[in-house]
């Protein structure tokens, strides 16, 4: 089946510097994607969100980027702050009108202070 | 203030046992999901109800059961005969397209005992 993956499953970076996450899905009739912080026994958060006519969203200090030609979606957050320790899911909409989100398995994001 | 509840935070189930988690949101949302998550992993699917006395398996249905009487509520069973049930709980709601993306609930985490 269709699915979303991730590259790196830890990433480490020093406070203050950027931190890029990395995504590639699958399902090339994706219409719609999603970045989901999930602290320590909490819920997902929604971070920032793109649509397929969209190559690039801002938000604050976090900027989503997506490349169709590769199917890969990826996010930036610039200075990072120890705040921003969280797993960090990305998801799609997996082509079928928004009907349900498929998510990728996560990336751990650690700042080192 | 609208959000999604989930009770309780934490549950212990003997084996054998049925145990019900409940999810209430008062978003008005059309659409409800059951997410399972594992330590290190992403969130599988489990159920969903995209409109009031109806709902579709997800990923990984079997074990698990679910009603939709009510817009504001979807809770889900976690039947006997769930082979691995300890795991964390989450539920989510959108409106009926997920193009505003989900809002989870706080999760319940299920541990037999």
């Amino acid at each position: 089946g269709e699915s979303v993956g991730l590259h790196l499953p830890t990433l480490s970076v020093q406070e203050g510097d950027n931190s890029i996450i990395n995504c590639a899905y699958s399902n090339s009739a994706s219409d719609y994607f999603i970045w989901y912080k999930q602290e320590s026994g909490k819920g997902p958060q929604f971070i920032i969100d793109i649509r397929s006519n969209m190559d690039k969203r801002q938000g604050q200090r976090v900027t989503v980027l997506l490349n169709k030609t590769v199917k890969h979606l990826s996010l930036q957050i610039a200075a990072t702050q120890p705040g921003d320790s969280a797993v960090y899911f990305c998801a799609e909409d997996g082509g079928e009108y928004g009907n349900k989100l498929v998510f990728g398995a996560g990336t751990i994001l650690r700042v080192k202070s | 203030d609208g959000g999604i509840t989930q009770s309780p935070k934490y549950l212990f189930r003997k084996e054998g046992q049925n145990v019900t988690l409940s999810c209430e949101q008062n978003l008005n949302h059309d659409a409800m999901y059951w997410y399972r998550q594992d330590p290190g992993q992403g969130l599988r699917l489990i159920y969903y109800s995209q409109i009031v006395n109806d709902f579709q398996k997800g990923d990984i249905a079997e074990g698990y059961s679910v009603s939709r009487e009510k817009k504001e509520s979807f809770p889900l069973t976690v039947t006997s005969a769930q082979k691995n049930p300890t795991a964390f709980y989450l539920c989510a709601s959108s409106p009926d397209r997920v193009y505003y993306g989900y809002t989870f609930g706080s999760g319940t985490r299920l541990t037999v005992v």
